[in-house]
């Protein structure tokens, strides 16, 4: 089936540690986001890839950075220098502007 | 950039009754509204979506207006079922530039058996 697979489900991250989230698309989309989502807040875009090898800053990259090698692949690396990483991560990605399909998630959280 | 602000926050309503959330939105280039539904724990799923050049559009028990010239738009659920319980985000977004989904923050819709 097609869709967007987001793994691992649950991380957990050390002070002072980069942690990487995959998010795998087989929908032949052009475009995928990510974003992030904190208790009863909605979705905040962090980066944004609309080609392969190239990205965009969304509103929260700091302390974030992304890669876009494979058309299908967009992982996400949450850095040492992103103070507040515990959130849930959530992967997107659409064909022009139309529907967004979303992956299941990933929660992270820092110990 | 486009900002989308969305109401109410909570949202209470007995099973049968109807439900409605509403957002407005910022930059008046933006021509795609969408409404997804999220389940806890799990990423959001669309369940309409409306385009600028349309001023209504209906799914069932699921209805989406638009009002292009207020910058708002709502979302109907007529005869609410305890299944309906979840979050809903409203978004937005235009053809140009990032292309991006702006959201809403979000209503928690609970109906009560």
């Amino acid at each position: 089936d097609g869709g967007i697979t987001q793994s691992p489900k649950y991380l957990f991250r050390k002070e002072g540690q980069n942690v990487t989230l995959s998010c795998e698309q087989n929908l032949n989309h052009d475009a995928m986001y990510w974003y992030r989502q904190d208790p009863g807040q909605g979705l905040r875009l962090i980066y944004y890839s609309q080609i392969v090898n190239d990205f965009q800053k969304g509103d929260i990259a700091e302390g974030y950075s992304v890669s876009r090698e494979k058309k299908e692949s967009f992982p996400l690396t949450v850095t040492s220098a992103q103070k507040n990483p515990t959130a849930f991560y959530l992967c997107a990605s659409r064909w022009a502007n139309t529907e967004a399909f979303f992956g299941q998630g990933t929660r992270l959280t820092v110990v | 950039g486009e900002n989308v602000e969305q109401h109410p926050s909570t949202l209470s309503v007995q099973e049968g009754d109807s439900a409605v959330i509403k957002c407005t939105y910022s930059d008046s280039a933006s021509n795609y509204f969408p409404w997804y539904k999220q389940e806890l724990g799990k990423g959001p799923q669309l369940i309409i979506d409306i385009r600028s050049n349309v001023g209504e559009k209906k799914d069932q028990r699921i209805a989406v207006t638009l009002n292009k010239t207020a910058k708002h738009f709502s979302l109907h659920i007529t005869e609410t079922q305890p299944e309906d319980s979840a979050v809903y985000f409203c978004a937005a977004s235009l053809d140009t530039g990032r292309r991006a989904l702006t959201f809403g923050s979000g209503t928690r819709l609970q109906v009560q058996p």
